[in-house]
């Protein structure tokens, strides 16, 4: 158990739609990052926030979007859902302070499938 | 960008055995951090071993090393006496220094098979 706890672990959903995925890191990790994997995309790096600010950005749709609240927990905001859309949503997280090479913690990812 | 590449696609192994998985990467800088992840049939990311770019000395923990060779850009993983439950995705990753965008960048990953 990393400690990284995700919700929901899976999910199914209409084209067109939209859905929140939930996380909360370790405790006492500031960091959390989000990544999907695909078949054919592998696994790409969406988002990271800090301590509730957005601290790097990276291949995510306009149609996402993602927030960190005060309790350090974070969702992802997927809309206007397509089917390729479909794959599992990892929430990753680190304590993320200036120090050299936290590592990163991985969920164990939410599944969401676009019918 | 820094990229990651993992050359073997599958590898298989049998039980006991020694296998090793490559992976190479490029990037410009000269302090960072590699990872190697596994995944596995639950599709859950665990972290396997990583390496400071800053040592020399190759890490291990436990049937697992690695053999870093910076100037070559290269990180292989090093699995002695091979389980059944070493079967798994396994994914290089590459990670910036502090300071910088702390995302990982993955390679494609190696499938790897234990044979009985």
């Amino acid at each position: 158990d990393s400690g990284v706890t995700q919700t929901p672990k899976h999910l199914i959903t209409a084209t067109g739609q939209r859905v929140t995925l939930r996380c909360s890191p370790r405790s006492g990790d500031l960091s959390v990052y989000w990544y999907q994997q695909s078949l054919d995309q592998g696994l790409q790096f969406l988002i990271q926030y800090y301590n509730g600010e957005e601290r790097a950005k990276g291949n995510i749709l306009e149609r996402f979007s993602a927030q960190q609240f005060p309790d350090l927990h974070s969702e992802l905001n997927l809309s206007s859902l397509e089917l390729g859309d479909s794959a599992l949503y990892f929430c990753a997280s680190s304590v993320g302070r200036k120090t050299s090479g936290n590592t990163i913690y991985f969920g164990e990812g939410s599944w969401l499938t676009v019918v | 960008a820094q990229t990651v590449t993992q050359s073997q696609p599958e590898m298989s192994v049998q039980e006991a055995e020694t296998v090793t998985l490559s992976c190479t990467y490029d990037t410009s800088e000269s302090d960072y951090y590699l990872f190697w992840y596994k995944q596995p049939p639950s599709r859950q990311m665990i972290l396997v071993i990583r390496q400071e770019a800053y040592k020399q000395q190759n890490a291990t923990e436990n049937r697992f090393s690695v053999n870093f060779q910076k100037a070559a850009k290269s990180f292989s993983l090093k699995i002695s006496d091979s389980q059944l439950g070493d079967a798994a995705m396994y994914f290089c990753a590459y990670r910036s220094p502090a300071g910088g965008s702390e995302k990982l960048v993955f390679g494609k990953g190696t499938k790897l098979t234990v044979n009985p």
